[in-house]
């Protein structure tokens, strides 16, 4: 089966913070993303990559930044964490037309 | 743009009941379809997806959905609910040119004893 790996279940950091989650998936897939998802909202599309070096912008892109120096790794990054980016993170991969996401355990994080 | 709706956002079913959840997509053209389950403090699972052909689709967990062009939806059943299906379910839509997944704001289901 393939398996998204997400460093961290749960973090906590303060204010002002950078703050970098990581993903790691294990299959060789093309396409990574990063969704937050909040009660009442679902999930939304913070970045995605279709190739290592490649990234775009998705639906909440303001205040994060990524990185996908490798092909398996899809990093996050709060470049200045603040409390309304509290939320539950979730990394995602995919590989060719037709076939679902395949999703990480998740990272809660809570900015204090 | 391609959106989806969940109009429910809690259900309760009895244990041994059906269930059916709503989803209703907007988009063009016949796009890709998916549901997914996400028990909590968990990621989320793949249940079905639908692509073209047949629209009854099977899935894992005894769950299926139909596909129904003309009222553009894509409801999630299941004859008889097991306490183990408490979770959230999340309807998902995807065009075919792209990769993107554009995600309904979930249901949750209850079941009573």
């Amino acid at each position: 089966d393939v398996k998204v790996t997400q460093s961290s279940r749960y973090l906590v950091k303060r204010t002002g913070e950078k703050v970098f989650l990581e993903c790691v998936q294990d299959m060789d897939h093309e396409n990574m993303f990063w969704y937050r998802q909040d009660p009442g909202l679902g999930l939304r599309l913070i970045y995605f990559s279709y190739d290592v070096k490649m990234k775009e912008k998705g639906d909440i892109p303001e205040g994060y930044s990524v990185s996908r120096e490798k092909k398996e790794r899809f990093s996050l990054i709060l470049e200045s964490a603040s409390t309304n980016q509290t939320s539950m993170y979730l990394c995602a991969s995919s590989s060719g037309t037709g076939y679902g996401y395949t999703f990480g355990s998740g990272t809660r994080l809570t900015v204090v | 743009a391609q959106s989806v709706t969940q109009p429910d956002i809690h259900i309760t079913v009895s244990e041994g009941a059906s269930l059916e959840l709503r989803c209703n997509y907007s988009y063009g053209a016949t796009p890709y379809l998916f549901w997914y389950v996400q028990s909590p403090g968990q990621g989320l699972q793949l249940l079905l997806k639908y692509f073209s052909g047949d629209t009854l689709v099977q899935g894992i967990k005894g769950f299926e959905a139909e596909f129904k062009r003309s009222q553009s939806s894509f409801n999630l059943r299941k004859p008889s609910v097991h306490w183990s299906d408490a979770a959230e379910y999340f309807c998902a839509v995807r065009n075919t040119g792209f990769q993107k997944l554009v995600f309904g704001t979930g249901t949750r289901l209850l079941v009573s004893p």
